[in-house]
């Protein structure tokens, strides 16, 4: 079975200091990997996705995650904060045969 | 082109009762998940519907069910309301069934507001 595990569920960093959420993953077969991020009061909006083609991943807004087979990990990064940023986060895995399973989610506040 | 659209945005209901929540997907697209999100135990899926059949289905109760139209818009019932029912139900349209292709991208809804009490 698949899951996601993200460390800390609250984050909080400066306004123009480094983004770092964690996430690690477990799954018996090569994994599609995602990062969402949901506004309050709204669905979740894709950032980024992983699905093999290169371990260093660009998102929208900035953001990038790093395949890491051999930590079975996929950080979130970004290096300057911005007080939109504000959000929570969610990692997900899937494989061929399986849906979308999210982790618990990091809620993100930037301090200005 | 439009995106995923859930009606109604908030629900309020009784214990006991029950309810539909509706989910028209990106235009095009056939795949049709839909998600509960508690702050307990965060986004569970419930179950996935690809061309009018359910294709998987999460560790729900029969409470839960679900189907999709030839239109591919798709509703959820749930029957018998509890006050643990309490949640955001979202949905989420993919052009290929997620189970098939996991790299498919999924496209939320904002979701519908359910409050049992």
């Amino acid at each position: 079975a698949q899951s996601v595990t993200q460390l800390g569920s609250h984050v909080s960093v400066s306004e123009g200091a480094l983004v770092l959420l964690r996430c690690n993953y477990s799954s018996s077969v090569p994994p599609y990997l995602f990062w969402y991020v949901q506004y309050p009061n709204q669905g979740l909006q894709l950032l980024l996705k992983y699905t093999s083609a290169a371990t260093l991943v660009k998102g929208i807004n900035g953001f990038e995650a790093e395949f890491k087979k051999s930590e079975t990990s996929f950080h979130l990064t970004k290096p300057s904060a911005h007080m939109s940023d504000a959000a929570e986060y969610f990692c997900a895995v899937s494989s061929g045969n399986t849906p979308l399973v999210f982790g618990k989610g990091t809620r993100l506040s930037v301090i200005a | 082109k439009a995106g995923v659209t859930q009606t109604p945005r908030y629900l309020i209901k009784t214990r006991g009762q029950q309810v539909t929540l509706s989910c028209s997907p990106i235009s095009g697209h056939r795949s049709v998940s839909w998600y509960q999100q508690t702050p307990g135990q965060g986004l569970q899926f419930l179950f996935e519907y690809f061309s009018e059949t359910q294709r998987n289905k999460g560790n729900f109760p029969g409470r839960f069910s679900g189907r999709q139209f030839s239109n591919s818009r798709s509703e959820m019932n749930v029957s018998t309301l509890e006050l643990g029912d309490s949640a955001l139900y979202l949905c989420a349209s993919s052009f290929t069934f997620l189970g098939q292709a996991g790299n498919t991208e999924a496209f939320f809804g904002q979701g519908t507001r359910l409050t049992v009490v």
